[in-house]
């Protein structure tokens, strides 16, 4: 256990539905990641916030994706109107501001039907 | 954007057997990370290590940033070794974003 949890584990959804997903980083953390992984890849950023800011998007993060981190504590991923593509695991990162090792969360795992 | 490669591929190893996995990357790095992702999708740390050389029991790990590489050393692996390593890094261009590397994809077997 990292200290990063995240939340649900797994979601099934039918395309077209909303889903949001959950990141609770480690306390001292001020640095928070979000990255997609699909199968047999290497985890891909998506986006990165420093305390509630959110510095550096990916191209990947279409416009049905926001991403938010109110107070600079926990952070959600919302995906909108899913799409079969959208099926992938999505991991959580954080780590110190001083310092430039990251922590993964579980992951969420997401199946869009 | 900065490219990470990582060689070889796959791999499967006797257990007992030793193993280097490498990790070239094609721009100068502030940070470097070795990540072994289990069955269950897990990341789990195994080395920060933007340059020089680190150990933690049978796993050692080697950067020469100059050189733009970095080296993972698996001595007398065991089957829960199995599983894939990535390296990742953020480049020194003054951005956070992080490149995972292809991934080696190694199983141990008894």
């Amino acid at each position: 256990d990292t200290g990063v949890s995240q939340d649900p584990r797994h979601k099934i959804t039918k395309r077209g539905q909303n889903v949001t997903f959950r990141c609770d980083p480690i306390s001292e953390h001020n640095r928070l990641y979000w990255y997609r992984q699909t199968l047999g890849q290497g985890p891909e950023f998506l986006t990165y916030f420093q305390n509630e800011a959110q510095l550096e998007k990916s191209r990947l993060l279409s416009d049905r994706f926001s991403a938010e981190r109110p107070k600079g504590s926990f952070s959600t991923l919302e995906i909108q109107r899913t799409e079969q593509g959208d099926s992938a695991m999505y991991l959580c990162a954080t780590r110190q501001w001083t310092y430039n090792e990251q922590f993964f969360g579980p992951g969420t795992r997401l199946t869009v039907l | 954007g900065i490219q990470v490669e990582q060689s070889p591929p796959d791999l499967i190893l006797q257990e007992g057997a030793n193993s280097t996995l490498r990790c070239n990357f094609s721009d100068s790095v502030n940070n470097l990370q070795w990540f072994h992702q289990n069955p269950w999708g897990q990341l789990i740390n195994l080395f920060y290590i933007p340059s020089g050389t680190k150990q933690n029991g049978r796993l050692s790990a080697t950067t020469v940033a100059t050189e733009r590489y970095s080296l993972l050393y698996i001595s007398s692996s065991q089957t829960t070794d199995s599983g894939v390593y990535f390296c990742a890094v953020i480049s020194s261009g003054g951005y956070q974003k992080v490149t995972f590397g292809t991934g080696t994809k190694l199983q141990v077997i008894p």
